[in-house]
This record gives C-alpha cells, sequence and structure tokens, in this order.
C-alpha cells in the first residue's frame, strides 16, 4: 500500500510569486486535506477535497486555493507569495469525509518565501 | 471553532520515567480526539484516537490517553518512556456532525527522552 506522497519536498519562491504544490493520496482515498504548519506551531487546516468538491475551508485567502483531480490527487496553489507563506504543508487523505476518520499524512513540503 | 491547548512546549524526562502530556479543548458539542506523533524526520503518525464509549484508549508503542468529558481533557500516558519516544506529540480534535471534517491542532510537545 503506497502512502501519501508530497512534491516538492522543498521550495524557495520570491514575495508576490506563484506556487503549486502536489500530494498524491493513500490509495482507496477520496479526500484530501491540506494544512499549513508554521514553525513552533500545530497544523492549521486549510481546506479539504472531497471527490473534486472542497468540501470545507479554514481561515485562509482566496489566494490559497486547490484542486482535485478524478484520481483524488490533490494540488495546492497559493498566489502572490507573502513572507508569512512560509512554513510546511501538509497534505493528508482519509478514506472518507467524516471527522472520525483517520487522516494519513505525507511528508510535507517546505516552501521558503524571500 | 473548537481549539486545543497543549500545556507543555518541552518535556525533559529519562529513561523509565512516566509521562503524562495535557491537552484540553473547547467545544460544547461531541468530539472526536486524537494524538499524533511526529519522529524527527518523519511524517505525522496517529498513536490513538477516542469517538464513544470506553473513555481509556490504548494506543501504539504502550500509550493510553484518558478522555475526561466534564474537563474537556485528552491527557496522553505512558508508564515508562524510552529514549525512542523523543518526538514532537499532537493532539487534535474534530467535530462530530456537519462540518467534522476539519482536525484542528494544538501546538504540540516535544519530548525528549534521556537515555
Amino acid at each position: 500500500e503506497t502512502g501519501v506522497t508530497q512534491s516538492p519536498t522543498h521550495l524557495i519562491k520570491t514575495r508576490g510569486q506563484q506556487v503549486t504544490l502536489r500530494c498524491s493520496s493513500q490509495s482507496g482515498h477520496n479526500t484530501v486535506s491540506w494544512y499549513q504548519q508554521a514553525l513552533g506551531q500545530g497544523p492549521q487546516f486549510i481546506f479539504q477535497y472531497y471527490r473534486e468538491e472542497e468540501n470545507g475551508r479554514g481561515n485562509f485567502p482566496p489566494r490559497f486555493s486547490g484542486l482535485q483531480f478524478p484520481n483524488y490527487s490533490s494540488e495546492l496553489n497559493v498566489n502572490a507569495l507573502e513572507l508569512d507563506d512560509s512554513a510546511l504543508y501538509l497534505c493528508a487523505s482519509s478514506l472518507e469525509r467524516q471527522g472520525g476518520n483517520e487522516q494519513f499524512f505525507g511528508p510535507g513540503t517546505r516552501l521558503t518565501v524571500l | 471553532a473548537q481549539s486545543v491547548s497543549q500545556h507543555n512546549h518541552h518535556v525533559i524526562l529519562s529513561e523509565a520515567a512516566s509521562l503524562e502530556l495535557g491537552c484540553n479543548y473547547s467545544y460544547g458539542g461531541t468530539v472526536n480526539l486524537f494524538w499524533y506523533v511526529q519522529y524527527p524526520g518523519q511524517h505525522l503518525q496517529l498513536l490513538l484516537k477516542y469517538f464513544s464509549g470506553d473513555p481509556l484508549v490504548k494506543g501504539i508503542k504502550g500509550f493510553e490517553a484518558e478522555f475526561i468529558k466534564s474537563k474537556f481533557s485528552f491527557n496522553l500516558r505512558k508508564p515508562s518512556v524510552q529514549w525512542s519516544d523523543t518526538a514532537e506529540y499532537f493532539c487534535a480534535v474534530t467535530k462530530n456532525g456537519a462540518g467534522s471534517y476539519q482536525l484542528t491542532f494544538g501546538k504540540g510537545t516535544k519530548l525528549s527522552v534521556i537515555p
């Protein structure tokens, strides 16, 4: 069974640029959630996708957007990057979208904005 | 909105010492509770979870947690820690029912176990 994978591992961008992060969900999982983990903090929920539709969103501005594809892989796009966007971005997949289901996390993408 | 507080930022213990990490959440409704662990250089992984039933839940690697509804707490315990338990531990909560998809995490507790 292949776990959750994310690419790239690390990324360096400058303010104002745009970035796309990618996530492949665990086999059989149809729900993908994205989290931002700033240094010294716990992960913060960005949004969740269920069967290609956004299923909920945290307190992040519209310049954070996403997609889920028919194979349930997902992308996180961030436009007009700001210094505070520097963080570890985590993707998690789960079997269904119920809150009680375990979310399986990927290794994350470390984004640095200069 | 729900929130999670973890009382200790960094805990340092000697091997064989007992561990208790505090976690309190704020939400008036029914919740699901989780402890996740992140070992150095590894992914976040689930230690244990509580949905309903017996408030004392057992997880992997000898960890357990007790849900005390009246105190809104879900403390993590281990009777005797090992050097390999050195990691960061996160308590998290989701609501039951509509909008229950979002994991809300605490800030984490870093555990260092000295051999």
